[in-house]
């Protein structure tokens, strides 16, 4: 596609349930970002996959997020026993990743746990 | 490790007016340096970005920001603002190719006719 595609775009659930969420990189980016946005915190870095290496993961505020990301395109974030505190906006973002690279950004996917 | 401040998480000016959006960071190395703009339930959009080279870096809508390494700043200016320009601003650092973008907490800027 032309652009970063997350879905779903909201996302209701019940504390505790499992949740996964989905992004569509850039064809041909090598970088993936997963960032959490939360009102009046800006942007929470989370995790990064750049290429084959072993992604950084010094971001995830717990264990119960964890992400993959399939065949260095698509990454799924998935967040197990949601808490209220899980709310936010979850962003994803892709680059090429030359040095200096524009991160292009998703609309991201809007998570309310109650 | 780097961070970045971005000073004032509300900025408010009349249309017309001078815009002054203010970021500082640190970092060990030369950084990488960007603005972004977040438009209401829109992702984040590239404004500019200093990597090598001039200073002063212009970028799309009118906006251009200043690398000054002695004073490790990125400031966002635009001469006059426009409605349009209601937006949060977010300011990043990273610091090769190969590391994560890091991000201020953002400036909510407020245009009033």
């Amino acid at each position: 596609g032309a652009g970063v595609s997350q879905s779903p775009s909201n996302k209701v659930t019940e504390k505790g349930k499992d949740v996964e969420l989905r992004c569509d990189p850039i064809s041909g980016h090598t970088a993936l970002y997963w960032y959490r946005q939360s009102l009046g915190q800006g942007l929470e870095f989370l995790i990064y996959f750049q290429g084959n290496s072993a992604p950084d993961k010094s971001g995830l505020p717990s264990d119960r997020f964890s992400a993959e990301r399939t065949g260095g395109s698509v990454s799924t974030l998935t967040i197990q026993r949601t808490q209220q505190e899980d709310s936010a906006v979850y962003l994803c973002a892709s680059s090429l990743k030359t040095d200096g690279a524009e991160a292009f950004f998703g609309q991201g996917t809007r998570l309310t746990v109650v | 490790a780097q961070s970045v401040t971005q000073l004032g998480s509300h900025v408010s000016v009349s249309e017309g007016a001078l815009v002054l959006l203010r970021c500082n960071y640190s970092s060990s190395v030369p950084p990488y340096l960007f603005w972004y703009v977040q438009y209401p339930n829109q992702g984040l959009q590239l404004l500019l970005k200093y990597t090598t080279g001039a200073t002063l870096v212009k970028g799309i809508n009118g906006f251009e920001a200043e690398f000054k390494k002695s004073e490790t700043s990125f400031h966002l200016t635009k001469p006059s603002a426009h409605m349009s320009d209601a937006a949060e601003y977010f300011c990043a650092v990273s610091d090769s190719g190969y590391s994560t973008l890091t991000f201020g907490k953002g400036t909510m800027l407020l245009v009033s006719p």
